[in-house]
C-alpha cells in the first residue's frame, strides 16, 4: 500500500512501552477533539474524542489528556503493540456557520519496534 | 471497518479532465464531507452535504463540486484537472444529532493527475 505522511515527526517506541503522541490545536472555541489513527493505504480510524468539558477519558489502552489552557492535546497509548504501528492525527472539531468544521493536525508517524 | 466505502481506489487521469469520484455513506447517516489528503499532510476539508444539501465549503475553488443522493451515496466532482489535485480523497460520513457528530472515513481514493 502507499505510505501516508513520509515527511511527518517520527516516534519510536519498543513494543510493550507506553506512547505519548502530542498535538497543539489552534482554536479555543473547539467543541470537542477526536484522536484518528491512519495505515498505510488506508483512511483515518476514529480512535477516542473527548469533549471541551472534560480533561481526561479513557478507553482501551487509550488515554487521551484536554489542556485547554495551553491548546495541548495528547493520546497516551499503552502497552504499544506493532499494530499500533501508524499516523495518528488529532482533529478539532467546532461549529461554523452551522456545520461542524473538522481540522486535522499536522499528524505524528508511530513506529513500533520488536 | 466503518461501513463507508469509496469508488474507485485508484484512477490515474491526465491534466484537464474531469474526475467523478463516489462514496456510499454507513447506513443511517445523514451527513457526508470530502477531504483532499495530500503526502505527508492531514486530510484538508473541501465540503459538506446534509441531506442532500451542501452547508460548508473549505477553501477550494468552485471546479470542486459535490452530490449527496436520497440515499446519502454521494459524489465527488472536479473540473478541469491540475497536477496539485493529486492525492487521497476521503469521505467520511456521519449523523449528526444535536450538534454532535463523529466522522467515519471510507479507505479513499487515490488520484494521480498527469
Amino acid at each position: 500500500g502507499e505510505s501516508v505522511g513520509l515527511h511527518l515527526p517520527t516516534l519510536s517506541v519498543q513494543e510493550g512501552d507506553n506512547s505519548i503522541i502530542n498535538c497543539a490545536y489552534s482554536n479555543s472555541a473547539s467543541d470537542y477533539f477526536i484522536w484518528y489513527k491512519q495505515e498505510s493505504g488506508k483512511g483515518p480510524q476514529f480512535i477516542i474524542d473527548i469533549r471541551s468539558n472534560m480533561d481526561k477519558r479513557q478507553g482501551q489502552r487509550v488515554t487521551v489528556l484536554l489542556n485547554k489552557t495551553v491548546k495541548h492535546l495528547s493520546l497516551q497509548i499503552a502497552a504499544t503493540q506493532p499494530g499500533d504501528s501508524a499516523v495518528y492525527f488529532c482533529a478539532e472539531i467546532f461549529l461554523s456557520g452551522g456545520y461542524n468544521k473538522l481540522i486535522f493536525g499536522a499528524g505524528t508517524r508511530l513506529a513500533v519496534h520488536p | 471497518e466503518t461501513g463507508v466505502t469509496q469508488s474507485p481506489t485508484h484512477l490515474i487521469k491526465t491534466r484537464g479532465q474531469q474526475v467523478t469520484l463516489r462514496c456510499s455513506s454507513q447506513s443511517g447517516h445523514n451527513t457526508v464531507s470530502w477531504y483532499q489528503q495530500a503526502l505527508g499532510q492531514g486530510p484538508q476539508f473541501i465540503f459538506q452535504y446534509y441531506r442532500e444539501e451542501e452547508n460548508g465549503r473549505g477553501n477550494f475553488p468552485p471546479r470542486f463540486s459535490g452530490l449527496q443522493f436520497p440515499n446519502y451515496s454521494s459524489e465527488l466532482n472536479v473540473n478541469a484537472l491540475e497536477l496539485d489535485d493529486s492525492a487521497l480523497y476521503l469521505c467520511a460520513s456521519s449523523l449528526w444529532d444535536r450538534g454532535q457528530e463523529t466522522q467515519y472515513f471510507g479507505p479513499g481514493t487515490r488520484l494521480l493527475v498527469l
